[in-house]
């Protein structure tokens, strides 16, 4: 059974671009998160989908970053236009049905803005 | 939020028992508590988790305080596959989102 994929797993972009970063989830996982972990802090979370729906937006930073997950498979985060504190690992994890608690974790996206 | 503190770093003798700390004082009644590694360039992986109880699996064991607000992750016997960073986690509902520390890196001698 393939894991979370995620891709790219590095972008270099300059700061005021665009840049969208995606994550297959696990074939069936309903549910969908995305974390990121900034320079020298700790993993935080960012948001939750169930299926196609936001369930849980608390942890976006702010209006410069838009999560979709269309058709409730794979799941996009564009983030426009980026900063330099933006850069960072984004990772996504997906999950069955709560309360699974496991969640199964991408290898992550590093994103550098320059 | 919810928060955990750990060490920032370990080290073990290969073959020998780890008992990797974690502090959750803010821990609520509902939060679950997860143990997760990482390796480099790969994603967090599920080492166990628990609500009240201890628990084994074939991987670890959790010691889990009476109170609730301190947790203990045992390795039985380190080896060399196990140097990661171990992370421990509260979730909460209602979305079971993860509250990260920020990890403590084992370093396994052989």
């Amino acid at each position: 059974e393939a894991g979370v994929t995620q891709f790219p797993s590095h972008s270099v972009i300059e700061k005021g671009q665009t840049v969208t970063l995606r994550c297959d989830p696990i074939s069936g996982h309903d549910n969908l998160y995305w974390y990121r972990r900034v320079m020298g802090k700790e993993i935080k979370f960012l948001l939750h989908f169930v299926k196609e729906s936001k369930q849980d937006e608390s942890g976006m930073p702010n209006n410069r970053f838009l999560a979709e997950r269309t058709g409730g498979t794979y799941s996009t985060l564009k983030v426009q236009p980026a900063e330099l504190e933006d850069s960072g690992v984004y990772f996504c994890a997906s999950s069955q049905v709560i309360p699974s608690n496991e969640q199964f974790f991408g290898p992550g996206t590093r994103l550098t803005v320059l | 939020d919810a928060k955990t503190t750990q060490p920032n770093s370990m080290e073990s003798n290969e073959e020998e028992p780890v008992h990797l700390p974690c502090n959750h004082s803010t821990i609520s009644g509902t939060d679950y508590i997860h143990w997760y590694r990482q390796l480099p360039s790969q994603g967090p992986e599920y080492v166990i988790h628990g609500l009240t109880s201890n628990v084994n699996n074939r991987m670890a064991s959790l010691a889990i305080a009476e109170d609730r607000k301190s947790s203990t992750l045992i390795l039985h016997r380190a080896t060399l596959r196990d140097a990661a960073v171990y992370y421990c986690i509260l979730s909460r509902d209602p979305s079971n989102q993860f509250y990260f520390g920020t990890g403590t890196s084992l370093t396994v001698i052989p």
